[in-house]
């Protein structure tokens, strides 16, 4: 079985330009995560959707990130514009919806390398 | 504010057993204790979780005190590939509720 897939794995951009990441979460997972992870620091959540729905969004920076799940699968991270601080790794996780197992742990992704000069 | 306290790193011979202690002395009843580990450039992975009973599964053992205020993940025998960050997390119930990671133990297997 396929594990969550992210693209790129690596991407270099100057400041002011704008980035996106995929996430294609594994078959049947309806919940979907965004996380960053800063230089040795743990994952800190970003986004959470339950299908389509973002349920979680309180860490997203709303003035330069945005993040969709159309037809609640794939899922798209966009910054716009990046910042120096931006660089990190951004991480997407999935897991079954609440209630179909009984302790539905996250998948993680190999994650995007970000490095914004 | 941190629900978990880790040492920072810890090494430990290849073949030995290795014992990662976990802090949680704020954990409330309901509360799991889960483990992740990240292997360099991978994402977290997954290894076990229990509430107050020790558990056990292929890949670690969890010994959790009775008064549930710490824990231990052990790696009965230990190899190179289980070199990575491992985490101790506390939490009510995962997949409709974000991780809280913390900064985790460093874990370095020796040949």
């Amino acid at each position: 079985e396929a594990g969550v897939v992210q693209s790129p794995r690596y991407k270099i951009i100057e400041k002011k330009q704008p980035v996106a990441f995929w996430c294609n979460p594994i078959s049947g997972h309806n919940t979907l995560y965004w996380y960053l992870q800063n230089l040795g620091q743990g994952p800190e959540l970003l986004i959470r959707y339950e299908n389509e729905e973002a349920v979680d969004d309180s860490q997203l920076p709303k003035d330069r990130f945005s993040a969709e799940r159309l037809k609640g699968v794939d899922s798209t991270l966009k910054i716009q514009p990046a910042e120096l601080g931006d660089s990190a790794v951004y991480l997407c996780a999935s897991s079954l919806r609440p209630g179909q197992g009984a302790h539905n742990e996250q998948f993680f992704g190999p994650g995007t390398r970000l490095t914004v000069l | 504010d941190a629900k978990t306290t880790q040492p920072p790193s810890m090494d430990c011979a290849e073949g030995r057993a290795a014992n990662l202690p976990c802090n949680h002395s704020t954990i409330s009843g309901n509360e799991y204790v889960y483990w992740y580990r990240q292997i360099h450039s991978q994402g977290p992975q997954y290894i076990i979780h229990g509430l107050k009973n020790n558990e056990t599964n292929e890949m670690a053992s969890l010994i959790i005190t009775e008064d549930r205020k710490s824990s231990t993940l052990i790696l009965p025998h230990a190899t190179l590939r289980d070199t990575a960050v491992y985490y101790c997390i506390v939490g009510e119930n995962f997949g409709n509720e974000k991780l809280t990671f913390g900064t985790g133990t460093r874990l370095t297997i020796i040949p």
